[in-house]
């Protein structure tokens, strides 16, 4: 079946500097979308991605999906306290559900 | 987010003993999901519905069952509860198969 794999599973950074999350799908994609998790929290959807090569901007996030459609990331510029949290990708293929990867668990320190 | 609710929102039980978990909705949304989220598993799927009374197994299905009366409600059952069944349990709805929101999840203890 498919799946998605995400990289790394914890980061830990100090304030300010970036952070970047990886995702890879054993199969082509139709779609990739990102979801945000805050500590006790529920996850949160923040963006999909449908083109090959596509690249969207969320202030200080910037998200990317691959030219084979098989892969993204994520990526956060000085990150901020309030970025702490748990980030998901999730992939679906045409007519099947989405498939979650593992998450990457990203710490901030003031 | 998309008026999703779940019941209990934290539950000790014992071994040996049945549990259910309701989760309800009120956008209307065709399909719902059960996962469960462990350390180092990320979201794994247990069940989903895709209509009334239509559902299917996920990846972790052993040990649940799930039923869907109503568009609104789906309910997810531990038969006979175990220690390894101790998670925090999501529900999720979606119009289509694509993107998903997530209700605020349950706590579950199986001691």
């Amino acid at each position: 079946g498919q799946q998605v794999m995400q990289i790394p599973q914890y980061q830990h950074v100090q304030e300010g500097e970036d952070f970047t999350t990886y995702c890879n799908s054993s199969t082509t994609l139709s779609n990739i979308q990102w979801y945000k998790q805050r500590p006790g929290g529920h996850p949160v959807f923040l963006i999909q991605l449908v083109k090959s090569g596509e690249v969207k901007k969320q202030k200080r996030l910037t998200f990317q999906f691959g030219e084979a459609k098989k892969n993204s990331s994520l990526h956060i510029t000085a990150t901020q306290t309030t970025d702490v949290g748990t980030y998901f990708c999730a992939g679906a293929t045409s007519g099947s559900r989405l498939t979650f990867g593992e998450g990457t668990q990203l710490t901030v320190n003031p | 987010d998309a008026g999703i609710t779940q019941s209990p929102r934290h539950k000790v039980t014992e071994t040996g003993t049945p549990v259910t978990l309701r989760c309800h909705q009120t956008e209307n949304h065709r399909y719902m999901y059960w996962y469960r989220q462990d350390p180092g598993h990320g979201l794994r799927l247990i069940h989903y519905s895709y209509g009334v009374k239509d559902t299917d197994k996920g990846e972790v299905s052993d040990g649940y069952s799930v039923s869907r009366s109503k568009t609104e409600d789906f309910l997810l059952t531990l038969e006979s509860a175990t220690s390894s069944q101790t998670s925090v349990y999501f529900c999720a709805t979606s119009t289509s198969l694509e993107t998903q929101y997530f209700g605020p999840g349950t706590r579950l203890l199986v001691l």
